[in-house]
């Protein structure tokens, strides 16, 4: 079974902190995504990830960053977190084809 | 641009059907997906369909898929209180780089 973890389940963080996101995939998945889930606008995709080392932003990377060391962890980074980036963050792997992609458990984030 | 719409609502009874639908855009999508949440959880795959089909089941789930009108539905027959969750339809953008989901729909079973 594919699994991704995410480091936190629940995180709460002070407006001008800098908050890193840990994401894990054990099945070997050349791609990784991060997307935040708010109430009444779905998923929305933040970064995404083709290789160790490269990424590509999504609909809405301002105010965020991602890292990509090695090919089973993603990170996502808030710089200087905000009131506005309160959400819930989920990460996700797919294979090179891309078919599919496997969600982690999702990180609720609460930036005070 | 692309976009995937669902309706936000459904409630129904326990033991009966459920009938979630949504439209797409333009999509590149060799596979259309339905992936559930349960609450507090992350999604989980549902269920596909190959974008040449226009139907598949899988015990209680059944996937209708007509592609000239960009309409998928997901259909849960006998529908139980462990089925509510929010139910998200996904396909991949034209350029086939990104999955786009739709808002998601609450489904709400009472017994």
């Amino acid at each position: 079974d594919v699994k991704v973890t995410q480091s936190s389940r629940y995180l709460v963080k002070r407006t001008g902190e800098k908050v890193f996101l840990e994401c894990v995939q054990d099945m070997d998945h050349e791609n990784m995504f991060w997307y935040r889930q708010d109430p009444g606008l779905g998923l929305r995709l933040i970064y995404f990830s083709y290789d160790v080392k490269m990424k590509e932003k999504g609909d809405i990377p301002e105010g965020y960053s991602v890292s990509r060391e090695k090919k089973e962890r993603f990170s996502l980074i808030l710089e200087s977190a905000s009131t506005n980036q309160t959400s819930m963050y989920l990460c996700a792997s797919s294979p090179l084809d891309g078919e599919t992609q496997y969600f982690g458990p999702g990180t609720r984030l609460l930036v005070l | 641009g692309e976009d995937v719409e669902q309706s936000l609502f459904l409630s129904v009874r326990e033991g009966d059907s459920s009938v979630i639908n949504c439209t797409y855009t333009d999509s590149s999508s060799t596979y259309l997906y339905w992936y559930k949440q349960e609450p507090g959880a992350g999604l989980q795959l549902l269920t596909y369909i190959f974008s040449n089909m226009d139907m598949k089941q899988d015990q209680r789930l059944t996937v209708l898929l007509n592609k000239k009108d960009k309409h998928l539905s997901l259909r849960i027959a006998d529908t139980q209180t462990g089925d509510s969750a929010i139910y998200f339809c996904a396909v991949f953008n034209q350029a086939g780089t990104a999955l786009i989901f739709g808002k998601g729909t609450t489904l709400s079973v009472s017994s």
